[in-house]
């Protein structure tokens, strides 16, 4: 199994609301990230675990707020987002984060905050 | 008027034609390199990556080209098809704290049949 699976595929919030993306993968994978990306422009990084734990935040606000249960499973918590957080979302994960490391990415969430 | 960075630089090749991609990158640090396509609906694909202690690498049509004195990396697809028509984003990865992978800008391949 060579797939990250990310739900929801589309998600529509208004700027009040507190909603939840979710990341899985099966492949034994010990470094996960998230990455935003809008129309036209690359994957920009906002977050990497390495296992389990936080290693990188790349400076993202506090409304966005990620979590890694586990090696398998990253979540990405919203709430109180903006209109210009309207982008692809993208989920990634790699051997272990220890560098010289392809990405695998799932398909993403496009999320449309009103 | 259209405002500078809202369209992806593009190549139009003819299908059998080969195609070469161009991407600057800007840390001296990085020190692995990696090539993704990605298609409309989809996340990054992995193409091919290369060291930097090499500065060719070749794969099934693809080729890696990296000159790490003036910061260039080059992918050339031979026999270009209709299936290449993606966007193709080079990325760099180089260690702060954890390690970081880093995309550039991305090119828009038109294959024409």
């Amino acid at each position: 199994d060579t797939e990250v699976t990310q739900t929801p595929k589309h998600l529509v919030m208004g700027m009040t609301n507190k909603k939840s993306l979710k990341c899985e993968q099966h492949m034994g994978h010990r470094a996960m990230y998230w990455y935003k990306q809008k129309a036209k422009k690359p994957p920009e990084l906002m977050f990497v675990y390495s296992y389990e734990k936080l290693s990188i935040n790349e400076s993202v606000p506090s409304r966005f707020s990620p979590e890694c249960p586990n090696s398998s499973l990253l979540n990405l918590h919203l709430h109180a987002l903006q209109p210009e957080d309207s982008a692809l979302y993208l989920c990634a994960s790699s051997q272990d984060g220890a560098g010289w490391e392809k990405l695998f990415f799932g398909s993403g969430t496009q999320l449309s905050v009103l | 008027g259209e405002s500078v960075g809202l369209h992806l630089p593009t190549l139009s090749v003819q299908e059998g034609d080969n195609s070469i991609i161009n991407c600057a990158y800007s840390n001296s640090a990085s020190d692995y390199f990696i090539w993704y396509k990605q298609e409309s609906g989809k996340g990054p694909q992995f193409i091919i990556d290369i060291r930097s202690n090499m500065d060719k690498r070749q794969g099934q049509r693809v080729t890696v080209l990296l000159n790490k004195t003036v910061k260039h990396l080059s992918l050339q697809i031979a026999a270009t098809q209709p299936g290449d028509s993606a966007v193709y984003f080079c990325a760099e990865n180089f260690p702060v704290g954890g390690f970081k992978t880093i995309f550039g800008a991305g090119t828009r391949l038109f294959v024409k049949a």
